[in-house]
């Protein structure tokens, strides 16, 4: 347990569905990260938040729609996927965002496994 | 951009035997981490390095930040079965418009033998 929790952990949907992805932190972090996973590829960012505000957003298609109401909950909301989406999604916390070193440690969650077909 | 070259992609190795793996990059990083990814499960946190030089253990686990800068390594002695997973670094540096990056190495696939 690493206090970043996911949900769903599996998700089926259809290219025409809209679905949404829920992380929440419980360890009193102020940045969240959003990354895709896909087979033998680095981790992707693709969205951060510090302090509910977005301080990047890493050229993704605008059919991923992060929000982030509050420090401790982040989303991801999905429309009109397409296949190539299929990914591990995984979301991240660290303290703040404008520090180096300990206090911009990353902690992942379980992530969401995401099939579009 | 910056990359970071991970070595080696994968490893079968006999349960009791000692891993080493390493991590490379041309850019200068200010802090190094090492991940552990168990299947259908999300990176956990293994080492934190935070200076050239420093070498830093965690049981059977033992990493160092490389003097240039650049590289770091991570060995676990004596493997065991559990040590099966896919193991990433991961580089912090400052980029040229003053924010924070985290870049990750592509993984080593581990799988031990008992």
């Amino acid at each position: 347990e690493t206090g970043v929790t996911q949900t769903p952990r599996h998700l089926v949907m259809g290219m025409t569905n809209k679905k949404s992805l829920k992380c929440e932190q419980h360890l009193g972090h102020n940045a969240m990260y959003w990354y895709k996973q896909s087979a033998k590829k680095p981790l992707e960012l693709m969205f951060v938040y510090n302090f509910k505000e977005q301080t990047e957003n890493n050229s993704v298609p605008s059919r991923f729609s992060p929000e982030c109401p509050n420090s401790s909950h982040l989303f991801l909301h999905l429309h009109t996927l397409q296949p190539e989406d299929s990914a591990l999604y995984l979301c991240a916390s660290s303290q703040d965002r404008t520090f180096l070193g300990a206090k911009n440690i990353q902690y992942f969650g379980a992530g969401t496994r995401l099939s579009v077909l | 951009g910056q990359q970071l070259n991970q070595s080696p992609q994968s490893m079968f190795i006999q349960e009791g035997e000692d891993v080493s793996m390493n991590c490379t990059s041309s850019s200068i990083f200010n802090t190094w981490l090492w991940y552990k990814q168990d299947p259908g499960e999300g990176p956990v946190l293994l080492i934190a390095l935070y200076k050239a030089g420093e070498l830093t253990s965690n049981g059977r686990l033992t990493a160092q930040f490389g003097i240039t800068r650049k590289d770091s390594f991570l060995n676990i002695s004596a493997s065991i079965p559990s040590d099966v997973g896919i193991y990433f670094c991961a580089g912090q540096l400052t980029t040229q418009g003053g924010s924070e990056k985290l870049v990750f190495g592509k993984g080593t696939k581990l799988t031990v033998n008992p």
